[in-house]
């Protein structure tokens, strides 16, 4: 089994300031990771993703997240906040185990932007 | 190429009602999955489908059941609606499925905008 836990369900940051989403996971078998981002109304859209190949993944719109086995985590970090960035942001894993594809998600973390 | 799209976008149902929910897939994607998103549990798998066969099943009643198609379409039903059944059910389709084939890394879920279900 596999869970997800995101620290903060309430991050505030302002305008071009560094964002940091944490993103511990828990898995017996190597994981797969994601980050989703959800705006008001819509769908979940892939940020980005981790299969196992470089530690350090970039996504769309200048977000970016490490993959660190040692501490079981997968933050998600952008240098400079945008207003148009304050969205919900949830973290997801899921494992090669039986190669089928529920994700697990976190509750995730709900970005605010001041200006 | 279109996204994953979802009927109806919202919907309000009475307790003891039934309710069916559609969802057309990214064009070529053969795999769908369900998820279920409220503020109390957040986002639930509930189902994946792949070539009109079950694939995996989340933790949900039996009252929550699905079927695909042959054009990869899905379809999730709801009898017996209760007031928890209130939620976002959001879609989400891939290229490929589990079922032993192996993880691909381009295996992403892209998701639909979801289908909002009010229960009375």
């Amino acid at each position: 089994a596999q869970s997800v836990t995101q620290l903060g369900s309430h991050v505030s940051v302002s305008e071009g300031a560094l964002v940091l989403l944490r993103c511990n996971y828990s898995s017996s078998v190597p994981p797969y990771l994601f980050w989703y981002v959800q705006y008001p109304n819509q769908g979940l859209q892939l940020l980005l993703k981790y299969t196992s190949a470089a530690t350090l993944v970039k996504g769309i719109n200048g977000f970016e997240a490490e993959f660190k086995k040692s501490e079981t985590s997968f933050h998600l970090t952008k240098p400079s906040a945008q207003m148009s960035d304050a969205a919900e942001y949830f973290c997801a894993v899921t494992t090669t185990d039986t190669g089928r594809r529920a994700l697990t998600f976190g509750s995730g973390t709900r970005l605010q932007v001041q200006p | 190429k279109a996204g994953v799209t979802q009927t109806p976008r919202y919907l309000i149902k009475t307790r003891g009602q039934q309710v069916t929910l559609s969802c057309s897939p990214i064009s070529g994607h053969r795999s769908v999955s369900w998820y279920q998103q409220t503020p109390g549990q957040g986002l639930q798998f509930l189902f994946e489908y792949f070539s009109e066969t079950q694939r995996n099943k989340g933790n949900f009643p039996g009252r929550f059941s699905g079927r695909q198609f042959s054009n990869s379409r899905s379809e999730m039903n709801v009898s017996t609606l209760e007031l928890g059944d209130s939620a976002l059910y959001l879609c989400a389709s891939s290229l490929t499925s589990g079922g032993g084939i192996p993880f691909s890394s381009t295996d992403t879920q892209y998701f639909g905008p979801g289908t909002r279900l009010t229960v009375l």
